[in-house]
């Protein structure tokens, strides 16, 4: 089936360090890939995406980029900041235009940047 | 503020209630999906609609339902409550199946209390 592993959390980093989020995933065919980012006391917000192999995506300094031959999409930012502190959840997209689309998401791995 | 709405923001409820959930997408989306946060399972995806038909399921128990209405609004119905169904559940929405670019936007949640 269309599964996705992270890693699991807590992650604890100083500011300015840098971010590593491993995501790997199972599926059939190559599906759309995204991160989300949930702060805490709010819903879900997309961070990056990637559609097709070797695509990178990025968005606020925070970088992944689709990789087939390892079948990973790994979360990347250079220099944390405190307000970087949220729940982070990789995922795939399954489905097709006919059946409809849905997500199945890791399970979040929690990050902690303490200044 | 993604323009997903959802209400009640909370919901404390008793084991054998029924209880509802409701959620607007953003305006000009047709699909709206149903999701379940709970901290033993993570994030599920429960239930697709798009335009007033069902287009795909996922783990949704068959004590629960949803629909989606003719001016595109869902409705999630949980019904012979247990108290494992305590969790935060999600409503997001995207534009039409097929388009590239197909993604989804989610609301803030609403946060289930089975007591």
């Amino acid at each position: 089936g269309n599964s996705v592993t992270q890693m699991e959390g807590p992650v604890t980093l100083s500011e300015e360090a840098f971010l590593t989020i491993n995501c790997t995933y199972t599926a059939t065919g190559y599906p759309s890939l995204f991160w989300y980012v949930q702060y805490p006391g709010e819903g879900l917000q997309l961070l990056l995406k990637a559609t097709k192999a070797d695509d990178k995506g990025s968005n606020k300094g925070f970088e992944a980029t689709y990789r087939k031959e390892t079948t990973s999409f790994h979360l990347e930012k250079g220099s944390v900041q405190v307000s970087d502190s949220a729940v982070y959840f990789c995922a795939l997209r399954w489905g097709n235009s006919n059946s409809g689309y849905a997500l199945n998401f890791g399970k979040g791995t929690s990050l902690l940047v303490t200044p | 503020d993604s323009g997903v709405t959802q209400t009640p923001k909370h919901l404390i409820t008793a084991t054998g209630q029924r209880v509802t959930l409701r959620c607007s997408p953003r305006s000009g989306d047709l699909s709206v999906y149903w999701y379940q946060q709970s901290l033993d399972q993570g994030l599920q995806f429960l239930i697709q609609y798009y335009n007033g038909e069902e287009r795909a399921k996922g783990n949704i128990l068959e004590r629960f339902s949803a629909q989606q209405f003719p001016d595109l609004h869902s409705e999630l119905n949980l019904s012979s409550l247990e108290l494992g169904d305590s969790a935060l559940y999600f409503c997001a929405s995207s534009p039409r199946p097929g388009l590239l670019n197909n993604e989804q936007f989610f609301g803030p949640g609403t946060r289930l209390t089975v007591l």
